[in-house]
């Protein structure tokens, strides 16, 4: 059974460039969620999909993030411009959402860095 | 205030020590506690996870829940080289929002 996809694995690019960060969640997960892990503030919730609508996005730090998902199975996360203060580890997770409270399945991450 | 509280340590061990993890939290609302495992330049994979006070055990590793002290635990016997790796705890209240603890490292040296 595969798990959480996240594409680039890595990822250098200079400031001001467009970043776009994939995921695949689990198969019948209806619940999706994009991470950023850093050693200052450390894993912290960026934005939460349920049945593919944003359902919270209070934790995007600013209007150059933006996240989509045009479907269930496929998940977007843009920074646009980037900078060097959001160089970070960003996490897609997935979670059936089973009302027992929320199992979260992690990715391996996209790691980040912006010059 | 953080949510949660978690000693970022690095705690160092060694093989076959008895290793304790703690956080501590605020919020009473959660009833939700789990413990992920993150070794280097992976996903944090969950490790346990309990619903509400008490024990459970799951081969070498007990998690324990004291929601009077907002105090929770996870133990881990006999512990291997392979245990190297961030412990994070987390909870959540039910709904999506799960809150985690920075994080403590763990050494295990053979």
């Amino acid at each position: 059974d595969a798990g959480v996809i996240q594409s680039p694995r890595h990822e250098v690019t200079e400031m001001g460039q467009e970043v776009t960060l994939r995921c695949k969640p689990i198969s019948g997960h209806n619940s999706l969620f994009w991470y950023r892990q850093t050693m200052m503030r450390g894993l912290e919730l960026l934005i939460y999909f349920n049945n593919n609508v944003p359902i919270d996005d209070s934790g995007m730090p600013e209007d150059r993030f933006s996240a989509k998902m045009p479907n269930a199975s496929f998940s977007t996360l843009k920074i646009q411009p980037s900078e060097p203060r959001d160089s970070a580890v960003y996490f897609c997770a997935s979670s059936p959402m089973t009302g027992l409270g929320n199992t979260i399945y992690f990715g391996e991450g996209s790691w980040l860095t912006v010059v | 205030q953080k949510e949660v509280e978690q000693d970022p340590g690095p705690l160092s061990v060694p093989e076959g020590a008895i290793v304790s993890l703690n956080c501590t939290y605020s919020n009473s609302a959660f009833q939700y506690f789990m413990w992920y495992r993150q070794y280097s330049r992976k996903g944090p994979e969950l490790l346990m996870y309990t619903y509400s006070s008490g024990n459970k055990e799951d081969g070498r590793f007990t998690a324990q829940v004291d929601k009077s002290s907002k105090y929770i635990s996870l133990f881990i016997r006999d512990s291997q080289p392979s245990d190297s790796a961030t412990y994070l705890c987390a909870m959540s209240s039910g709904g999506f929002k799960t809150i985690f603890g920075a994080g403590t490292r763990l050494f295990v040296k053979a």
